[in-house]
């Protein structure tokens, strides 16, 4: 079946460090990858996403490669801001619906 | 932009109750979907529907009913609310019949049961 398993949090950061947020998953078939933001207070909105093995999806500053030999999509940012604290999660596609992780929590201490 | 909206961010509420949690959607999207929120357990689907009146059981339908009169309003139902139903709950709408694609979430519903 479809699963993801994601780094558990919760990670604290200093403003500049350097993020990275493992996600691995199982699946069948060809599913897309796709890494959701929940920032305080507000419901997910869609960070990135990749579509097939290989794709790298971007978007403020975040990368994430779909890596189908090792079944990857780890979140990467090379320098964080106070404004990323946020739960992160990594979610895969299913028939009908998305396989969540169970989220990160990323905080940035300035 | 679009927009769901979920009709109450904080509810209060009894064990036994009858619990009503309203999501209206603005942008025509075929699928629409429930999904409650706990720490530790990421997201879990309670039903989903792809269509005016029709709906699909999630991984966590037990405990819950759902209604689609209108594409645009999707409605959760708790019929009798229990301590274990506390939790956040989050609305979601898609544009593409199979749930594949973007998800488009509304702030939550963080229920309280007593």
């Amino acid at each position: 079946g479809n699963s993801v398993t994601q780094m558990e949090g919760p990670v604290t950061l200093s403003e500049e460090a350097f993020l990275t947020i493992n996600c691995t998953y199982t699946a069948t078939g060809y599913p897309s990858l796709f890494w959701y933001v929940q920032y305080p207070g507000e419901g997910l909105q869609l960070l990135l996403k990749a579509t097939k093995a290989d794709d790298k999806g971007s978007n403020k500053g975040f990368e994430a490669t779909y890596r189908k030999e090792t079944t990857s999509f780890h979140l990467e940012k090379g320098s964080v801001q106070v404004s990323d604290s946020a739960v992160y999660f990594c979610v895969l596609t299913g028939a009908n619906n998305l396989f969540f992780g169970t989220g990160t929590r990323l905080t940035v201490i300035p | 932009d679009v927009k769901v909206t979920q009709s109450s961010r904080y509810l209060v509420k009894r064990t036994g109750e009858k619990v009503f949690l309203e999501c209206v959607q603005d942008m025509d999207h075929e699928n629409m979907f429930w999904y409650r929120q706990d720490p530790g357990l990421g997201l879990r689907l309670i039903y989903f529907s792809y269509d005016v009146k029709m709906k699909e059981k999630g991984d966590i339908p037990e405990g819950y009913s759902v209604s689609r009169e209108k594409k645009e309003r999707f409605s959760l139902i708790l019929e009798s609310a229990s301590t274990n139903q506390t939790s956040m709950y989050l609305c979601a709408s898609s544009l593409r019949r199979g749930g594949v694609g973007e998800l488009f979430f509304g702030e939550g519903s963080r229920l309280t049961v007593l």
